[in-house]
């Protein structure tokens, strides 16, 4: 069965400081999406990792891929308010999954 | 480009009415998604179709419907309306290509409240 779990699940954290989402899958795939979402709005697509090793990078924001591990990560540098979303995660081939979201709220 | 256009975007059904939420993209992708998105929760997949005349169904299936007779347009059938079917769906779309890097694009959604 295709899973896709996030953690943590809600985040609170201060202006300038750094931190990781993680991203667990269940199942072996050719793709993983890392998409944003405001309040009351749709999802905006961030980054697609296609391989192994993938790592990609815009403004304050760095993923990565590791198809080994199953594991990829959402990486946060020097957060500044307007990066306040919740951040999903997308697993999956035909058949795409999403994990339940990291609630991501960064304070003055 | 309009990308993938969802109707309507807000609705109000009452217990046991049906409908059909509309889904139509341009990008000619073979590859759409419908999910839906209960209050301060993450996505859960209702259908999905990899091309005209396929479709499958994902993790919350029951008490939908889906039809692919076209490339462009993937509509979603609630029939007998229930309280638990009030959420936001969103349509989604993506290309088939293996090793694309396009994302998967979606629509701004649906509203739906059933009363």
């Amino acid at each position: 069965e295709l899973k896709v779990e996030q953690n943590p699940l809600f985040l609170s954290m201060q202006e300038g400081k750094n931190y990781t989402i993680y991203c667990n899958y269940s199942t072996t795939s050719d793709r993983l999406y890392w998409y944003r979402q405001d309040p009351g709005k749709s999802l905006e697509s961030l980054f697609v990792l296609l391989s192994n090793g993938a790592v990609k990078q815009e403004g304050r924001l760095m993923a990565s891929l590791d198809t080994k591990a199953r594991l990829s990560t959402l990486h946060i540098t020097a957060a500044v308010h307007d990066l306040s979303a919740t951040y999903f995660c997308g697993w999956g081939a035909q058949k795409l999954v999403f994990g339940q979201g990291t609630r991501l709220t960064i304070n003055p | 480009n309009a990308g993938v256009t969802q109707t309507p975007k807000f609705r109000i059904l009452k217990i046991g009415q049906s409908m059909t939420l509309q889904c139509a993209q341009d990008m000619n992708h073979n590859y759409m998604y419908w999910y839906r998105q209960d209050p301060g929760m993450g996505l859960k997949l209702i259908y999905y179709s990899v091309g005209a005349g396929i479709t499958d169904k994902g993790e919350v299936p029951n008490g939908y419907n889906v039809s692919r007779s076209t490339t462009e347009d993937f509509p979603l059938r609630l029939e007998l309306a229930a309280p638990s079917q009030t959420s936001v769906y969103f349509c989604a779309s993506r290309p088939s290509a293996s090793g694309s890097n396009q994302p998967q694009h979606f629509g701004d959604g649906t509203r739906l409240s059933i009363l």
